[in-house]
C-alpha cells in the first residue's frame, strides 16, 4: 500500500519569501515521488520527480525537493516565491508494481501575497 | 509532439445517463491511466490501459468502464451517472508503464 500525506491545506506566503509545502510518504518498497502543480482549471504539470538516483531533486521554475528516507518526507521548496506561483501543488507516490498507479495527496494551495 | 488532448472540454448530463470521455495520448506513449478529481481533492486512480488491455484498476464500481485503441486512445465510459460523479476527469499518458505521466486539461463532467 502507498499513500503521501500533504500538511496544510493552505498556505500564504509573500512576494520573495520561502515556499515550503509538506509532503510525508507510506510506501512499502522503495518509492517514486513527484510534485506536480495545477493551475486553476488546468491539468497537470509535473514539477519534479525522484527515481532512486539523487536525493535532492530540481526542477522546473526554481523548485526543488529532498528525499529525506530516516523522515519520509519529500518537502517541496523554492527559495523565493513568485506571483505566478500561486496554484494547487500535489506530491504523489507511485508504486514498483506491475502497474505504474499514481497516488495523489489532497494538495496544498499556495497563495503568494504581494 | 503533440501533447496529451481530451474532449470534450465540459459536459453536462442528468443522473441516470451514459457519458463517453476521450483522450488521445502523446505521441510514442502506449499507456493511458484515468483518473477522478473531485472538487477539493487529489486525484483519484481510475484504471490504468496499457496496448489495449485494463493493466490495474482502483476502487471504482464496474459502471466505470474503458477502452484504448490501436492508436492507443482511450475511452472512458461512465454509466447511470450518480451526482457524485461530477468532477474534473483527468487522463495521462506514459510510454511503457512508465511512472512519469503527462496529463490532458482535463474533462470537467457536471451531472445534475
Amino acid at each position: 500500500a502507498q499513500s503521501v500525506t500533504q500538511l496544510g491545506s493552505h498556505v500564504s506566503v509573500s512576494e520573495g519569501a520561502l515556499v515550503l509545502l509538506r509532503c510525508n510518504y507510506s510506501s512499502s518498497v522503495p518509492p517514486y515521488l513527484f510534485w506536480y502543480v495545477q493551475y486553476p482549471n488546468q491539468g497537470l504539470q509535473l514539477l519534479l520527480k525522484y527515481t532512486s538516483a539523487a536525493t535532492l531533486v530540481k526542477g522546473i521554475n526554481g523548485f526543488e525537493a529532498e528525499f529525506k528516507k530516516s523522515e519520509t518526507s519529500f518537502h517541496l521548496t523554492k527559495p523565493s516565491a513568485h506571483m505566478s506561483d500561486a496554484a494547487e501543488y500535489f506530491c504523489a507516490v507511485t508504486s514498483s508494481g506491475g502497474y505504474q498507479k499514481v497516488t495523489f495527496g489532497t494538495g496544498t494551495k499556495l497563495q503568494v501575497i504581494p | 509532439e503533440t501533447g496529451v488532448t481530451q474532449s470534450p472540454t465540459h459536459l453536462i448530463k442528468t443522473r441516470g445517463q451514459q457519458v463517453t470521455l476521450r483522450c488521445s495520448s502523446q505521441s510514442g506513449h502506449n499507456t493511458v491511466s484515468w483518473y477522478q478529481q473531485a472538487l477539493g481533492q487529489g486525484p483519484q486512480f481510475i484504471f490504468q490501459y496499457y496496448r489495449e488491455e485494463e493493466n490495474g484498476r482502483g476502487n471504482f464500481p464496474p459502471r466505470f468502464s474503458g477502452l484504448q485503441f490501436p492508436n492507443y486512445s482511450s475511452e472512458l465510459n461512465v454509466n447511470a451517472l450518480e451526482l457524485d460523479d461530477s468532477a474534473l476527469y483527468l487522463c495521462a499518458s506514459s510510454p511503457d508503464r512508465g511512472r512519469e505521466q503527462y496529463f490532458g486539461p482535463g474533462t470537467r463532467l457536471t451531472v445534475t
